[in-house]
C-alpha cells in the first residue's frame, strides 16, 4: 500500500494547456502539502492544507490552484502552463502531532510535468 | 529557521560507516535537528529527528554535540542503496500546520562506492 500516492507520474504538455495533479495519503494525516522542486533540485514548498483548509500559500502564482476536497486529499490544478513550469512536482503528509510528529513528513514518489 | 551548512558531496566505501557532518551554529533550544534523504527520482525520505540527546533507530544514528551546534548522521554500513542526497534541516516543532513546512538546501550528494 503507497502512503502518499501521486498521479500522474509523468506528464508532458504544451505551453497555455491547464492540468491537474492529484494526490491522496492513506496515513490518517491531518495536513498536507505540495512542493516544487526545479531544475537546480531546490525543493520549495507551494501549499499546505490542514483538514481541508488552506494553511500556507507561499509566492505562487494564482494560475496554481490547489484544491482539499476531504484530508486525504490535495490535487493540484495548473492554468495556463508556462514553461517555467516544468518541475517535479512533490505531495506529503505530515499528522500534525507535535513534538515528535511535527516536521515528520512522507513525501509521494513526484509527478514530473514538462512544458513544451 | 537556523541555517545549516553541509559538505555537497561525500564518497564512501560500501560497507564501511557513512558519517555526515552538519553545522547549525546558530540553532535556539526549541530548534529541531532533521535528516532527510532524496534518492534519485524519488520523493525525499525522512531519516530521523533529534533534540539534545542522540537517536537511533533501524536506520541511521544521529549524533548531537552538546553544545548543539553540530550534528552528525551516521549510517553504519552503508550499502549502494544509500546513494543519495542527504539533508540537515533545523526547525522549531510547533503546533499548526504552518509550522511543519521544511525548507530543504542543497544537502550532501553521498556517494557509496563498491
Amino acid at each position: 500500500d503507497t502512503a502518499v500516492s501521486q498521479t500522474p507520474k509523468y506528464l508532458v504538455t504544451q505551453m497555455g494547456n491547464d492540468k491537474s495533479i492529484k494526490c491522496e495519503q492513506n496515513l490518517g494525516h491531518d495536513t498536507m502539502y505540495w512542493y516544487k522542486q526545479d531544475s537546480k533540485k531546490f525543493l520549495k514548498i507551494m501549499f499546505s492544507y490542514n483538514n481541508k483548509e488552506l494553511i500556507i500559500n507561499e509566492t505562487v502564482p494564482n494560475r496554481f490552484s490547489p484544491k482539499s476536497p476531504d484530508k486525504a486529499h490535495l490535487n493540484l490544478h495548473i492554468n495556463s502552463l508556462e514553461l517555467g513550469d516544468s518541475a517535479v512536482y512533490f505531495c506529503a503528509s505530515n499528522p500534525g502531532h507535535r513534538p515528535s510528529g511535527a516536521n515528520v513528513l512522507t513525501f509521494g514518489a513526484g509527478s514530473r510535468l514538462t512544458v513544451l | 529557521d537556523a541555517k545549516t551548512t553541509q559538505p555537497p558531496s561525500m564518497d564512501c566505501a560500501e560497507g564501511r560507516a557513512a558519517n555526515l557532518p552538519c553545522n547549525h551554529s546558530t540553532i535556539s533550544g526549541n530548534e529541531y535537528v532533521y535528516w532527510y534523504r532524496q534518492i534519485h527520482s524519488q520523493g525525499p525520505q525522512y531519516i530521523i529527528h533529534g533534540l539534545k540527546n542522540n537517536e537511533t533507530n533501524e536506520m541511521a544514528s544521529l549524533i548531537i554535540t552538546e553544545d548543539r551546534k553540530s550534528s552528525t548522521l551516521i549510517l553504519p554500513h552503508a550499502t549502494l542503496r544509500d546513494t543519495a542526497v542527504y539533508y540537515c534541516i533545523v526547525r522549531v516543532a510547533l503546533s499548526g500546520a504552518g509550522s511543519y513546512q521544511l525548507t530543504f538546501g542543497k544537502g550532501t550528494k553521498l556517494s557509496v562506492i563498491p
